[in-house]
């Protein structure tokens, strides 16, 4: 199994970035995925996820209305979509797979990509 | 959504045993056995240890044990080993979102 996230850059209080998880060595469709994200020297925060076939969607309040997830399960990526960030939104942005049944908790991670909201 | 509470730091010697506590609401730890816990060492990717509150994933050493009371879950790690210095999050589903604690930091003296 493995996630690698990529998309993440420096951008303007107000700007806008995608993030890209692509993952392989397992199947994909079968998955819920989420984000979460952690500040620098701070803790984990959960984020937004979403089921196998993009119908069922959650997020934290923090970025409600401003994210959006998504996937598309016939490139084994899940997206996450960045819209109105500010300098709080700053942050490393890991990809976790929900084991589901057999192992509900986010048993494979990501190695993170870093987003900076600054002017 | 408030974070889950954990202590922000434990120590002990090794060999020793620790617990850290991570107390939510009936919304959420008290709710639903959907308690996990992760470890995560500096600069790197956090790591599942223990799922549906007390459940350990293949690989993860016996060593670590979880249990849930109420609205506050716990992470026990008997033997302590100098490996075992790291971050540790408690993290709950509840319903509409999800939720980690606030992280404790473990100091193995």
């Amino acid at each position: 199994v493995q996630l690698v996230e990529s998309g993440g850059a420096l951008v303007r209080p107000g700007g806008s970035l995608r993030l890209s998880c692509a993952a392989s060595g397992f199947t994909f469709n079968h998955y819920w995925m989420h984000w979460v994200r952690q500040a620098p020297g701070k803790g984990l925060v959960w984020v937004s996820r979403i089921n196998s076939d993009n119908f069922n969607i959650n997020y934290a309040d923090s970025v409600k209305g401003r994210f959006t997830v998504s996937r598309d399960n016939a490139k084994n990526t899940v997206y996450l979509q960045m819209n109105s960030l500010r300098p709080e939104d700053t942050a490393v942005y890991y990809c976790a797979r929900d084991g589901g049944g057999l192992v509900p908790g986010l048993d494979y991670w990501g190695q993170g990509t870093l987003v900076t909201v600054s002017s | 959504q408030s974070a889950l509470t954990q202590p922000a730091s434990v120590s002990g010697s090794p060999g020793q045993s620790i617990t850290i506590s991570c107390t939510g609401t009936s919304s959420d730890v008290g709710n639903y056995n959907l308690v996990s816990w992760y470890q995560q060492h500096p600069g790197k990717a956090p790591k599942l240890m223990i799922y549906e509150v007390s459940k350990r994933p293949s690989g993860v050493s016996n060593r670590f044990s979880g249990s849930k009371s109420g609205n506050t879950a716990s992470l026990t790690i008997s033997g302590l080993q100098a490996e075992d210095e790291a971050d540790y999050y408690c993290y709950s589903y509840a319903d509409t979102l999800e939720i980690f604690g606030g992280g404790t930091k473990l100091t193995v003296l």
